[in-house]
């Protein structure tokens, strides 16, 4: 079993719509829980991260973390064809030598 | 100009060939790194170097060689390429204390073994 299980879509939404991102973990040391933007043909890029649980808002986009539950989210709200991306969610413990973990990706395309 | 370079951008090359993939950054990072990206399994870490002295295993650095010629450059090596060794491979930087450790990446390079 995968240490971070994130759904790899497709996933086919229409302009304006509320999209939800999800990942599941296991390894409950994990403290640093990030979001990483992937256009085609480029490389990741982050887009949010969060230390240990709550809830952290940046612009159109919320991150969420779950400690009890280990399950993290992305919402993104109004979604724009400019949002059509793959998105990996990554994960780590505390500690700066720590490895990041990285879910395998969930492929988004907003239609216009 | 990007900020982490990787060359040659795509590579087709034979079984059994000797493959190197390079890395150059500006950032004035320490620490860099090289994954795969394969379908399906997201990014698996191959190597990392903290400092020009520091060479570290990843997950899955079986069949790979890294060198850390300066800090600026970190390059990746296939010894003996095989076909299950296609994959598109990243370079990354970081710097310690900053933020969560933010990485990153360069555009990629995808690689062909045939």
């Amino acid at each position: 079993q995968k240490e971070v299980e994130q759904d790899p879509g497709p996933l086919s939404v229409p302009e304006g719509a509320i999209v939800s991102l999800n990942c599941t973990y296991s390894n409950s040391a994990f403290q640093y829980f990030m979001w990483y933007r992937q256009y085609s043909r480029k490389g990741p890029e982050l887009l949010m991260y969060t230390y240990s649980s709550g809830n952290k808002e940046d612009g159109r986009f919320t991150a969420q973390v779950d400690k009890s539950s280990k399950y993290i989210s992305l919402f993104i709200r109004d979604s724009q064809p400019s949002d059509s991306a793959t998105y990996l969610c990554a994960m780590r413990p505390s500690g700066s030598a720590r490895q990041l973990t990285f879910g395998s990706g969930t492929q988004l395309t907003v239609l216009p | 100009d990007a900020d982490v370079t990787q060359t040659p951008r795509n590579r087709i090359t034979k079984t059994g060939k000797r493959i190197m993939l390079e890395c150059s950054q500006t950032k004035g990072h320490d620490r860099m790194y090289w994954y795969r990206q394969d379908p399906g399994l997201g990014l698996r870490l191959i190597y990392y170097s903290f400092d020009v002295k520091d060479i570290n295993k990843g997950e899955i650095s079986d069949g790979y060689s890294v060198s850390r010629q300066a800090q600026a450059k970190f390059s990746l090596s296939l010894e003996s390429a095989i076909p299950n060794q296609t994959a598109l491979y990243f370079c990354a930087t970081s710097r310690p204390g900053q933020g969560a450790g933010e990485l990153f990446f360069g555009e990629g390079s995808r690689l062909t073994v045939l």
